[in-house]
């Protein structure tokens, strides 16, 4: 049973800190996507990724968040530094998505806490 | 640009009663439609997708009809089980490369 996998399941760090979050896409899969999900905002969009290029990351504080594909088995989410209102369960997301009927298939998310 | 409106929740109910949770869309063109569900401490899960007007998705015991004449996409169970207990989330999906239109989800919470 192929699942999305993401890692760690939960980190709390201090604020100033880096954080890294990983997600392994299904196998196969072309599209990869990060969402952030808090009470306040509901789940939100931060970037996606087709074939490994970035396609859409206007969701993404462009400051402070990064995130990159460096092969098709591993994305990854960055905040340097880290702060207290980014505090949120992150998910990754993946799919492929050759016509509008196709499924996303969620991670389990990391869930993150920034003192 | 394309956007889901759900009900707010949340929403309590007796074992065995019925359920309907309400979902409306905007989108230009025609997208397909998806019922996502997430249980405590987990990812979404896709629960019944329909891709075309009148098209009725179901999965375990869920059914929801694409509406186009009223751009809705309502949720319903006839007989809702304290296993139901989730958030859910209705989506929708252009041709947007993929990008998938959240709702704001509905908690569902079942008494037995």
């Amino acid at each position: 049973d192929a699942r999305v996998t993401q890692t760690p399941r939960h980190k709390v760090t201090e604020m100033g800190q880096e954080v890294t979050m990983r997600c392994q896409p299904i196998l196969g899969h072309n599209t990869v996507f990060w969402y952030r999900q808090t009470m306040m905002q509901g789940l939100e969009l931060l970037a996606y990724f087709r074939n490994r290029a970035p396609l859409d990351d206007s969701g993404m504080p462009k400051d402070r968040f990064s995130a990159e594909m460096p092969d098709a088995t591993l994305a990854t989410l960055k905040i340097q530094p880290s702060e207290p209102r980014d505090s949120a369960v992150y998910f990754c997301a993946s799919g492929l998505l050759g016509d509008r009927t196709d499924t996303q298939y969620f991670g389990p998310g990391t869930r993150l806490t920034v003192l | 640009g394309d956007s889901v409106t759900q009900m707010e929740g949340p929403v309590t109910l007796s074992e065995e009663a019925f359920l309907t949770i309400n979902c409306t869309y905007t989108a230009t063109g025609y997208p397909s439609l998806f019922w996502y569900v997430q249980y405590p401490g987990e990812g979404l899960q896709l629960l019944l997708k329909a891709t075309k007007a009148d098209d009725k998705g179901s999965n375990k015991g869920f059914e929801a009809t694409y509406r186009k004449e009223t751009t809705s996409f309502h949720l319903e169970k006839g007989s809702v089980q304290v296993s139901d207990s989730a958030v859910y989330f209705c989506a929708s999906r252009g041709s947007t490369l993929g990008r998938l239109y959240f709702g704001r989800g509905t908690q569902l919470t079942v008494w037995p």
